[in-house]
This record gives structure tokens, C-alpha cells and sequence, in this order.
């Protein structure tokens, strides 16, 4: 099946800073999306981007579908950013997702 | 806006017992699913359902698992004897309003003590 990688593991920001988080996967797809998970471990949709570029407030998504990644841009960090972010992907009509493993994000004061 | 709601939010129960986990998606899709997350692990695929039938499972999803669309808004998950490593958050997705756009109830905690 598809493999979906996501790096960096862990990150730790202080309030404010900016960050990227990539998505690699290894076939070809008809969807992606990217996840927050928060504290109580509800899973907020962040993006469907199965390519192209999209912005919602802070947040901002790139996907490459040629080259096989995603990219997930947070600006101006707050302290309710924090949380793991997930990569998902699709390869079929209306098929299963495949999670990565995540980005858990730490930002401080 | 439409969302994908879950009951019970937590639930605990005596290892052999049975559990059903209800959903009700959105009211328009047609495509449906379950996933499960043990904590600290990554989100995983269990089933998915489409036009009243099982459309793929995986090999986590064996006997002891079922879902049943049983009238036209709930969809449940059934686990017939519920083991510790069940243990988990479980979560029903929905997709089919012209997009693959999956979208995530908020979970229900499965506890197996």
C-alpha cells in the first residue's frame, strides 16, 4: 500500500515563529488532506488539497502532486497551534485514507 | 455547517462485552467509514461502506468487527467481545457531496478494562 511520511516528528516553537511541515508519499493520489488534532483528540480538517495551493488565516498548504509531498506552512505560531498534525492520503474513487505518523508541535511562551 | 456526529463520546467497558458505536454522517454522502486510533499511534483504517454493503476492510477488521447502516442516518460499528487492545479512540468518517473530501466526527473513546 502507500507509504506517507511526515517530518519533522516533533517540533518545538516559541509563540510567534513560523514552521513547515512536509508530507511525502509514495504514489500517486486523489486526495489529501491535513489534520490538527487537538487536546481532546478530535480531528479538525485543516485542508483538502490533493494539489495546488490554499490559505486560511494563518495556516497555508502546498500540495506537489508530481514530485509526491505536501507541505503544511503555520505562521505567527500561537499556543493553540499546538498539537499533531497529520498528512492523509487518498488513491482511489472515494477510498480509504492512509494517515501518516504525524508532526507533534509544541509552541511556548 | 454539516458535521458527522459520534455517540457515546467515551465509553467503558468489560473486556467480552459487546460495543456499538453509533454515527450519524452527513446527510447527503453516500460513502462511509470507521477508523481507529490506540493512543499515541498513528489514525488507522478499519472498514468502509457504500451502498449498503462493505466496499473494503482491513485486517484489523475481523470477525469480532461489524457495521450496519440500519435505517437512512446512523451507522454503526459493532464489536462483539471486546479484548484490551481495543482499546482506543474510534472515529466515523463520510464522503460523497462531489468531492473526496473526507469528513471526521469527533470520536468516541473506547475504554476496555
Amino acid at each position: 500500500g502507500i507509504q506517507v511520511e511526515q517530518s519533522p516528528p516533533d517540533l518545538i516553537l516559541q509563540e510567534g515563529a513560523n514552521s513547515t511541515l512536509r508530507c511525502n508519499f509514495s504514489d500517486s493520489v486523489n486526495n489529501l488532506q491535513w489534520f490538527h488534532q487537538n487536546p481532546w483528540g478530535q480531528l479538525i480538517n485543516l485542508f483538502y488539497i490533493p494539489s495546488g495551493t490554499k490559505q486560511n488565516g494563518r495556516l497555508s498548504a502546498t500540495t506537489v502532486a508530481t514530485e509526491r509531498y505536501s507541505l503544511l506552512y503555520i505562521s505567527s505560531s500561537q499556543t493553540t497551534d499546538s498539537g499533531v498534525y497529520f498528512c492523509a492520503v487518498g488513491t482511489g474513487t472515494a477510498s480509504k485514507l492512509t494517515f501518516g505518523t504525524g508532526t507533534r508541535l509544541q509552541v511556548t511562551l | 455547517e454539516p458535521e458527522v456526529t459520534q455517540t457515546p463520546s467515551h465509553q467503558v467497558t468489560q473486556m467480552g462485552q459487546e460495543v456499538i458505536l453509533r454515527c450519524v454522517p452527513i446527510s447527503n454522502h453516500l460513502y462511509f467509514y470507521w477508523y481507529r486510533q490506540i493512543l499515541g499511534q498513528k489514525v488507522e483504517f478499519l472498514v468502509s461502506f457504500y451502498n449498503n454493503e462493505i466496499s473494503e476492510k482491513s485486517e484489523i477488521f475481523d470477525d469480532q468487527f461489524s457495521v450496519e447502516r440500519p435505517d437512512g442516518s446512523n451507522f454503526t460499528l459493532k464489536i462483539r467481545s471486546t479484548k484490551l487492545e481495543d482499546s482506543a479512540m474510534y472515529f466515523c468518517a463520510s464522503t460523497g457531496g462531489g468531492s473526496y473530501e473526507q469528513y471526521f466526527g469527533p470520536g468516541t473513546r473506547l475504554t476496555v478494562t
